[in-house]
């Protein structure tokens, strides 16, 4: 169980185009999924959390106007990377969490990620 | 603010053998979990252990466990036996219950494991 999807798994994109990156709780629901990027040979940076029918909260130096995030139900989230640009290509990976509480509630299960790559 | 240290940028350990990653934190909270991943070279996250704050006993996972020094503020990862399949980047992460307990995750341990 606790399966987490992204799709896709790879995108290359021209510069100044929008792409969107889908990441979706299988068999559970998600009141919460977070967002990361990771650089090469680098840690996970969280860049925000989305909840369900809510807006989402943004790390300090992440632009929301840029990356759009939308969770509109309990098992989709999307990142969107408006106007992307070369200093955008980077590995972006989605978590959920489930609704349950508990040690559970405090677990993240993560998707494959998506390798964006902007020509 | 919390913090999280993994100082060893690489590690190798020889087939078979067992391995420590080293992993320190830094909160005041008294209600906090720490967890490893496994990140291999494919980009996914894979979770490997949890150990709560309050747990009495270190948490075990088939070949993994979790060495914890509440007073120490360390959580190690023990792999025992290692496997080929074992190569991969490694990071402890920590969560806080004064935190949405949203996890902060460490630089990682890249290991290699030799046949």
């Amino acid at each position: 169980g606790a399966v987490v999807s992204q799709h896709p798994s790879r995108v290359i994109c021209k510069s100044g185009t929008s792409v969107k990156i889908e990441c979706r709780s299988l068999d559970f629901q998600a009141t919460t999924m977070f967002w990361y990027r990771q650089f090469p040979k680098q840690s996970l940076m969280l860049m925000a959390t989305s909840n369900e029918g809510s807006k989402a909260t943004y790390e300090q130096g992440v632009e929301k106007d840029k990356f759009l995030i939308n969770h509109a139900s309990l098992t989709l989230s999307t990142l969107t990377v408006t106007s992307a640009h070369p200093e955008d290509s980077s590995f972006y990976i989605c978590s959920a969490r489930e609704a349950s509480g508990g040690r559970r509630g405090r677990e993240q299960y993560f998707g494959p990620g998506t390798r964006l790559t902007v020509t | 603010a919390q913090k999280i240290t993994q100082t060893q940028p690489g590690m190798f350990v020889q087939e078979k053998e067992a391995v420590t990653l080293d992993c320190t934190y830094d909160t005041s909270d008294p209600s906090y979990g720490l967890f490893w991943y496994k990140q291999p070279s494919s980009g996914e996250m894979i979770f490997l252990i949890y150990q709560g704050s309050y747990d009495q006993q270190n948490a075990t996972e088939g070949r993994y466990s979790l060495n914890f020094q509440k007073a120490r503020k360390s959580a190690n990862l023990v792999i025992s036996a290692s496997q080929l399949g074992d190569s991969a980047m490694y990071f402890c992460a920590m969560s806080l219950s004064g935190g949405s307990y949203i996890p902060t995750f460490g630089r990682g341990t890249s290991l290699i494991v030799h046949p």
